[in-house]
């Protein structure tokens, strides 16, 4: 079955470091990956996503991943965090059987001045 | 704009009613999910629909009803059946032709009471 876990329920960092937030999944197939965004009360919105084309995949808001194959990682970066990037992140994969995505259990990123 | 409309924003009930969470769509997507999320357990699947008049329980489906008479609309009811019911809810749709990515509402926070 497939399955998504996210190293660290929090991770901190000061305004203009690297933002690194960790994603391995475990698929029996080739895998479609994403990478979400959430604010305060707010839905998801989608940050990137991996469908099997190039390895490193750039989103928005400055944010970028790369797939590994090897590692089963797709880990979300950034250059250089912004107040503004304080949200929850998560992880998820397509569940093969059709339609579904799995999803971590999130990741709260704060930065701080 | 296209888009998912989740209302109400905030919904508050006495404990042992029944409620209807509202979800509808524009965007033509085919399949339609509702997710509830509690602090720090991710998203967790109840319902999901793939076509019209047709839909399948998710993970914590107990307690919870759905209908899909239209495409466009998929409502849930959290009944009195549901043991612990406040929590936020989030409804998306799947747009297969974009990597099975999916589109969120803005969620409805439901308070019992």
């Amino acid at each position: 079955a497939q399955s998504v876990t996210q190293l660290g329920s929090h991770v901190s960092v000061s305004e203009g470091a690297l933002v690194l937030l960790r994603c391995n999944y475990s698929s029996s197939v080739p895998p479609y990956l994403f990478w979400y965004v959430q604010y305060p009360n707010q839905g998801l919105q989608l940050l990137l996503k991996y469908t099997s084309a190039a390895t490193l995949v750039k989103g928005i808001n400055g944010f970028e991943a790369e797939f590994k194959k090897s590692e089963t990682s797709f880990h979300l970066t950034k250059p250089s965090a912004h107040m503004s990037d304080a949200a929850e992140y998560f992880c998820a994969v397509s569940d093969p059987s059709g339609g579904k995505l799995i999803f971590g259990q999130g990741t709260e990123l704060s930065v701080k001045p | 704009d296209g888009g998912i409309t989740q209302s109400p924003k905030y919904l508050f009930r006495k404990e042992g009613q029944n409620v209807t969470l509202s979800c509808e769509q524009n965007l033509n997507h085919d399949a339609m999910y509702w997710y509830r999320q509690d602090p720090g357990q991710g998203l967790r699947l109840i319902y999901y629909s793939q076509i019209v008049n047709d839909f399948q329980k998710g993970d914590i489906a107990e307690g919870y009803s759905v209908s899909r008479e239209k495409k466009e609309s998929f409502p849930l009811t959290v009944t009195s059946a549901q043991k612990n019911p406040t929590a936020f809810y989030l409804c998306a749709t799947l747009d297969a032709g974009q990597g099975y990515g999916y589109t969120f509402g803005s969620g409805t926070r439901l308070t019992v009471v």
